[in-house]
C-alpha cells in the first residue's frame, strides 16, 4: 500500500532562513509526487509535481523539490522564506488508479 | 472559469439532521472526490467518481452518500449528522494526477 509520511507537524523558521519541509514516501510502483499548499480559510493548491521527468522540480513562489529514489524521499526546500509563506504544506503520492495519498501535514511559522 | 465552487461555505446541523454539500466544477473534468479534513490527520479520502456514473468508497465512508449527477456535479449527503462529522469537507476534481479544490465547507455538528 502506498502511504506518506511528513516529518515535523510544525516547522518554525526565521523570514530569510531556509525553509526545508519533509516527505518519505512508500510505493511498490514509481509515484507520481506532488507538494500541495493550503493557505488559511481556503483550499489546497498544487505547489508543484514530480512525473517522472527530471528528479529536482521548481514550483511557484520559489519552493523546488528533489525526488530522491534511493531515499523514498522528496522534500520541500526554498533557500530563503518570506512572511507569505506561512501555510500548511501537505506531501502527497499518486501512483495509478484515480486515488492521491496525502501526508499528515506540516504548518510552517514564519518568524520576522 | 470558476474551477471547482461549493455550497454552503459553513453549516451548523443539529445531531440527527441531514443535509448534502453541493460541488461543481467547469473544468470538464472526468473525476471528482470529496475528502474530510480534521486537525493533524491531512485529507482523508470519502468518496469518488472516477468518471459520470461511477462512485466508490474511500477512506471513511460510512455515514455518507454520494451522487454523482453529471460530468459537473458530485454531492455528499449526510443522512443523520452527528458531532464526529464536524470537519471541513473539500471537494476536488482531476483530469489527470493533479487535484483542484474547493475552497471548502466548514461543518459543525452540535
Amino acid at each position: 500500500a502506498q502511504s506518506v509520511t511528513q516529518l515535523g507537524s510544525h516547522v518554525s523558521v526565521s523570514e530569510g532562513a531556509l525553509v526545508l519541509l519533509r516527505c518519505n514516501y512508500s510505493s511498490s510502483v514509481p509515484p507520481y509526487l506532488f507538494w500541495y499548499v493550503q493557505y488559511p480559510n481556503q483550499g489546497l493548491q498544487l505547489l508543484l509535481k514530480y512525473t517522472s521527468a527530471a528528479t529536482l522540480v521548481k514550483g511557484i513562489n520559489g519552493f523546488e523539490a528533489e525526488f530522491k529514489k534511493s531515499e523514498t524521499s522528496f522534500h520541500l526546500t526554498k533557500p530563503s522564506a518570506h512572511m507569505s509563506d506561512a501555510a500548511e504544506y501537505f506531501c502527497a503520492v499518486v501512483t495509478g488508479g484515480f486515488k492521491t495519498i496525502f501526508g499528515a501535514g506540516t504548518r510552517l511559522f514564519v518568524k520576522a | 472559469n470558476a474551477g471547482v465552487t461549493q455550497t454552503p461555505k459553513f453549516q451548523v446541523l443539529k445531531t440527527g439532521q441531514s443535509m448534502t454539500l453541493q460541488c461543481a466544477q467547469d473544468m470538464n473534468h472526468n473525476s471528482m472526490y470529496w475528502y474530510r479534513q480534521d486537525p493533524g490527520m491531512g485529507l482523508r479520502l470519502i468518496y469518488y467518481s472516477a468518471s459520470e456514473g461511477t462512485t466508490d468508497k474511500g477512506e471513511v465512508p460510512n455515514g455518507y452518500n454520494v451522487s454523482r449527477l453529471n460530468k459537473r456535479e458530485f454531492s455528499l449527503r449526510l443522512e443523520s449528522a452527528a458531532p464526529s462529522q464536524t470537519s471541513v469537507y473539500f471537494c476536488a476534481s482531476t483530469n489527470e494526477e493533479t487535484q483542484y479544490f474547493g475552497p471548502g465547507t466548514r461543518l459543525l455538528v452540535l
